[in-house]
């Protein structure tokens, strides 16, 4: 069936460093990726989302990249920040009517 | 203007007992979602209308979970006979339109059955 696989589930960086994120999806039909962050005991939000029409979109220090042959969308943060701590899911659209989300990243900046 | 709402907060029940949970979406999102998500874990798709339209219920665990949108507005999600593995968060999502619009998320509930 179809499914997500995102990686790492966990990651740690120093900040300032840069962190990314990655998924791989097996539906081919998906056309809408977007990322959602979420903080501890808070809801998720989005934070970017890319359509498979475009190959990267970036957004201040956020950015987002698709290959649409391999079937991969990353997350890439850079200058990373206390605030930037929390879990961070991928998400992908199969079909006209399921939405499928990565089992998630928790990403630890280290001061 | 005002959020994605849910109602209650919080709800511990015994194993056995209905459950009824409330969400009140973005005025004027056509789209609304319900998901279950287990402690640690990502959200799981339950069930997405469009308007009062049940357009998708494969994630439904069993047939104890049951959702309606009468109005194409306030959802419930009404679990019966709860279990104790139904424990979870139960979070609603509204979008203006579809699956591909950003999606705004309530508070979500922490159902707890002992």
């Amino acid at each position: 069936g179809e499914n997500v696989e995102q990686h790492p589930s966990t990651l740690s960086v120093q900040e300032g460093d840069s962190a990314v994120i990655k998924c791989t999806y097996s539906d081919s039909a998906s056309n809408y990726f977007p990322w959602y962050k979420q903080e501890l005991g808070k809801r998720p939000q989005l934070i970017i989302d890319i359509r498979s029409n475009v190959g990267e979109k970036k957004d201040q220090r956020i950015a987002v990249t698709l290959n649409k042959t391999a079937k991969h969308f990353s997350l890439h943060i850079t200058e990373t920040q206390p605030e930037d701590s929390a879990v961070y899911f991928c998400v992908s659209s199969p079909g006209a009517s399921k939405i499928i989300f990565g089992s998630g990243t928790r990403l630890s900046i280290r001061p | 203007g005002a959020g994605v709402s849910q109602s209650p907060r919080y709800k511990v029940a015994k194993r056995g007992q209905d459950v009824a949970l409330r969400c009140d979406p973005i005025s004027g999102h056509v789209s609304l979602f319900w998901y279950q998500q287990a402690l640690g874990q990502g959200p799981e798709f339950l069930t997405y209308f469009q308007n009062e339209a049940q357009l998708d219920k494969s994630g439904l665990p069993s047939d104890r979970f049951f959702a309606e949108r009468p109005e194409g507005s306030v959802s419930t999600l009404k679990i019966q006979r709860t279990q104790q593995e139904d424990s979870a968060v139960y979070l609603c999502a509204s979008s203006l339109e579809g699956l591909d619009n950003e999606q705004f998320f309530g508070p979500g509930t922490r159902l707890t059955v002992l």
